[in-house]
């Protein structure tokens, strides 16, 4: 099974800055990442698909990048919604796996 | 889009069996794969496994393999998760989740079953 260890586990940050959180795969993927945002009691919402393709209604302020086995999940200038939990997943092969998760929190 | 909207929450005993129902609406049934994707309290997100109808293809993590059983209904744009023996650490939230074709990323969800293990 491919594993995903994302970084950091939890981040504080203010309305207004930058925030990266990163996703590392135990094999190439290619492209085949993927990262979601939860909020609590929530389901997940796909954000980035395919490393960098911004899912449909998504904010222009997030944005992915990354190939092969490693990728970042970039949130310019951010905003009070953006807090809560992110995940980035593979897509590469089955079984599917999820990263363990970054709290990102208010500072 | 398609619309997925799962059956209700359950209590169950240990070493019992739940079956979670995830009915989706406003798409082509079979152009569509579906994984089962559960989180425990306070916990990250566990992929289960999935199903392509179109292929009558499943897929189980190793983890899940000879308890879960994942099935589709054609018939009734159904997708099917059951998962047997249940134990205390079953008690998650179970979320249904669907791409397009056979592709893994998930851009819709259910609103998640709550299903808890208890004696």
């Amino acid at each position: 099974d491919i594993q995903v260890t994302q970084s950091p586990s939890s981040l504080s940050a203010s309305v207004g800055d930058r925030v990266t959180i990163t996703c590392r795969a135990s094999q190439t993927i290619s492209i085949f990442l993927n990262w979601y945002q939860q909020k609590p009691g929530r389901a997940p919402k796909l954000l980035i698909y395919g490393a960098f393709s911004l899912q449909n209604g998504v904010p222009s302020r997030f944005s992915g990048s990354g190939s092969g086995t490693d990728f970042t999940l970039t949130i310019n200038s951010l905003q009070p919604e953006d807090f809560g939990t992110y995940y980035c997943q593979q897509s590469y092969s089955t079984p599917v796996t999820f990263g363990q998760g970054t709290r990102l929190e208010m500072k | 889009q398609v619309q997925l909207v799962q059956s209700g929450a359950e209590v169950k005993k240990p070493g019992s069996s739940v079956k979670v129902s995830c009915k989706a609406s406003g798409g082509t049934f079979n152009s569509y794969a579906f994984s089962w994707v559960r989180q425990a309290p306070g916990q990250g997100l566990e992929w289960m496994g999935g199903i392509i109808p179109v292929l009558g293809r499943t897929i189980y993590t190793q983890e899940f393999q000879g308890r879960v059983t994942i099935t589709a209904d054609e018939s009734t744009s159904t997708v099917y998760m059951d998962l047997t023996s249940l134990r205390f650490e079953d008690t998650a939230v179970y979320y249904c989740a669907s791409g397009e074709g056979v592709k893994w990323e998930l851009p819709n969800w259910g609103q998640g079953t709550l299903v808890i293990v208890s004696s």
